[in-house]
């Protein structure tokens, strides 16, 4: 059983550079998702898309965070000109259409993003 | 703005009790209801779900859900420090939720000592 993949796992990164992070989701799964999670914290919601279409984002995301999934499948999450306060774990979680908001969704280990 | 309010602990139980873990929330519409442990430094893992009022078992865990009191908890039964995490609560579907995001507490760190 395939899990959700993210990739870098670990990314250090100078202050004003632009990074880019990938998650490939559960194969079958048509819902994906973007979290920001900072030590002491539960994961804060970023985004999130049904298949390609992205639905909804963050009144919290700047407009220098951007994410895409082209093909309805792997997704990418990009951060233009970083600051020290998007030093985070960057988790992206995947899950199954279903009625009433009911269905769990499941992480991938996440990307750990470090700015210097 | 939804919340969700879990006690940060540090929850301490010795080996073999119950370890009680406690959540409230504040959108009254929400329908479903996660628990999550988490290990230091990896990713959230899904261990409960709950929609209805009442129980839910599975194994030593059991999930407990009041929508009037707005609250869900966790039981953990013989308890092991294999158990020692953070568990987060995870809300999703409610009146203010106008997407399917999940809105997440704070987490409990338990410590299960031996």
């Amino acid at each position: 059983d395939t899990g959700v993949s993210q990739d870098p796992r670990h990314k250090i990164t100078k202050r004003g550079q632009n990074v880019t992070f990938r998650c490939d989701p559960i194969s079958e799964h048509n819902r994906l998702y973007w979290y920001r999670q900072t030590l002491g914290q539960g994961p804060e919601f970023l985004t999130y898309f049904q298949n390609e279409a992205q639905l909804e984002k963050s009144r919290l995301l700047s407009d220098r965070f951007s994410a895409e999934r082209p093909k309805g499948s792997f997704s990418t999450l990009e951060i233009q000109r970083t600051e020290q306060g998007d030093s985070a774990m960057y988790l992206c979680a995947s899950s199954l259409e279903g009625a009433h908001s009911n269905q769990p969704q499941h992480f991938g280990d996440g990307t750990r993003l470090s700015i210097l | 703005q939804k919340e969700v309010e879990q006690n940060s602990g540090p929850l301490s139980v010795p080996e073999g009790a119950i370890a009680s873990l406690n959540c409230t929330y504040s959108d009254r519409g929400s329908q479903s209801f996660f628990w999550y442990r988490q290990y230091s430094g990896k990713s959230p893992e899904l261990i409960m779900s709950i929609y209805s009022n009442g129980d839910k078992e599975d194994g030593r865990f059991t999930a407990q859900l009041n929508k009037a009191s707005q609250y869900v908890s966790l039981l953990i039964r013989d308890s092991q420090p294999s158990d020692s995490a953070t568990y987060l609560c995870a809300v999703n579907g409610g009146e203010d939720n106008y997407g399917q995001n999940f809105v997440f507490g704070p987490g409990t760190r338990l410590s299960v000592l031996p």
